[in-house]
C-alpha cells in the first residue's frame, strides 16, 4: 500500500466551483509534488515544493493553487477550472537532498477530476 | 526530439514469457533511473531505483543502465497476467533539493494466459 494518502479519490465540480485536493505523507520526506496525468499519458509535472517552499511551478495557470501547510501536507486549491482539466491528478513524496539522499518518488493512488 | 523516449506498445506477450522494455534518453547529465508500474485507474507504483549504470535484480523483475548508449531495460521474468499494466520509465540529473523526473511515454503490457 501507497504511505502516501490522497483525498478525495474522485471529484465532481463545475467550472464555478471552487474545492481542494489534499496529499498526505508520514515517510519524513521534505519534497512534495503535483503531477497531472491524462488518459494513456505519463504524468506531467505542475508544481515541486521543498522544505515547504515552492522550488518549480511549471507555468501552471493560476486557478490552480498549491500550497504546502506543513512537511507532510500539501494540498491544491482548485478554482475556475475548465473541462480540459479533467484528469487523475498524482501527488508525490521524496527524500530531499539535504537529507544526504536524493531518492525515489512515491506516488498516491491520485484524485480522479472531471470537470462539467 | 524527447528528452526520454519510450515505444508506448501495447506489447503482448504469453504467460511465462521473459518480457523486455526499453527506454532511451538524450541528456547525458541523467543519473537517476526508475521504473514504475502503473495499473488502469491507479497510481505509479515504484518498481526499481537505479543510481548512475549497472544492473539490480528484485525477484522477477532486473534493471539495466548503460549510460555510455544511454539506453535502459526493464527485464521482467516468468510474466504473469498480472503484471499487465503500463510500464512507465522515468529518469532525472538529480540537481537541486528534489527529483524531477522525465517520463517515458509508457509501455502497456497485456500478459495473456
Amino acid at each position: 500500500d501507497t504511505e502516501v494518502t490522497q483525498t478525495p479519490k474522485h471529484l465532481v465540480m463545475g467550472m464555478t466551483n471552487k474545492k481542494s485536493l489534499k496529499c498526505e505523507q508520514h515517510m519524513g520526506h521534505r519534497a512534495m509534488y503535483w503531477y497531472k496525468q491524462k488518459a494513456k499519458k505519463p504524468p506531467e509535472l505542475m508544481f515541486v515544493y521543498s522544505y515547504e517552499k515552492l522550488s518549480i511551478n511549471e507555468s501552471v495557470p493560476s486557478r490552480f493553487s498549491p500550497e504546502c501547510p506543513n512537511s507532510s501536507l500539501l494540498n491544491l486549491h482548485l478554482h475556475a477550472l475548465q473541462p480540459e482539466d479533467s484528469a487523475l491528478y498524482l501527488c508525490a513524496s521524496s527524500q530531499d537532498r539535504r537529507t544526504g539522499k536524493i531518492g525515489e518518488l512515491f506516488f498516491g493512488e491520485g484524485s480522479r477530476l472531471t470537470v462539467l | 526530439q524527447k528528452e526520454v523516449e519510450q515505444d508506448p506498445g501495447p506489447l503482448s506477450v504469453p504467460e511465462g514469457a521473459i518480457v523486455s522494455l526499453n527506454c532511451t534518453y538524450s541528456n547525458s547529465a541523467f543519473q537517476y533511473f526508475m521504473w514504475y508500474r502503473q495499473y488502469s485507474r491507479k497510481g505509479p507504483e515504484l518498481l526499481m531505483y537505479t543510481y548512475s549504470s549497472g544492473n539490480k535484480e528484485d525477484g522477477r523483475f532486473t534493471a539495466q543502465v548503460d549510460k555510455s548508449s544511454k539506453y535502459i531495460s526493464l527485464f521482467i521474468r516468468d510474466s504473469q497476467p498480472s503484471d499487465s499494466a503500463t510500464y512507465l520509465c522515468a529518469m532525472s540529473a538529480g540537481t537541486g533539493g528534489y527529483n524531477k523526473l522525465i517520463f517515458g511515454a509508457g509501455t502497456r503490457l497485456a500478459v495473456h494466459p
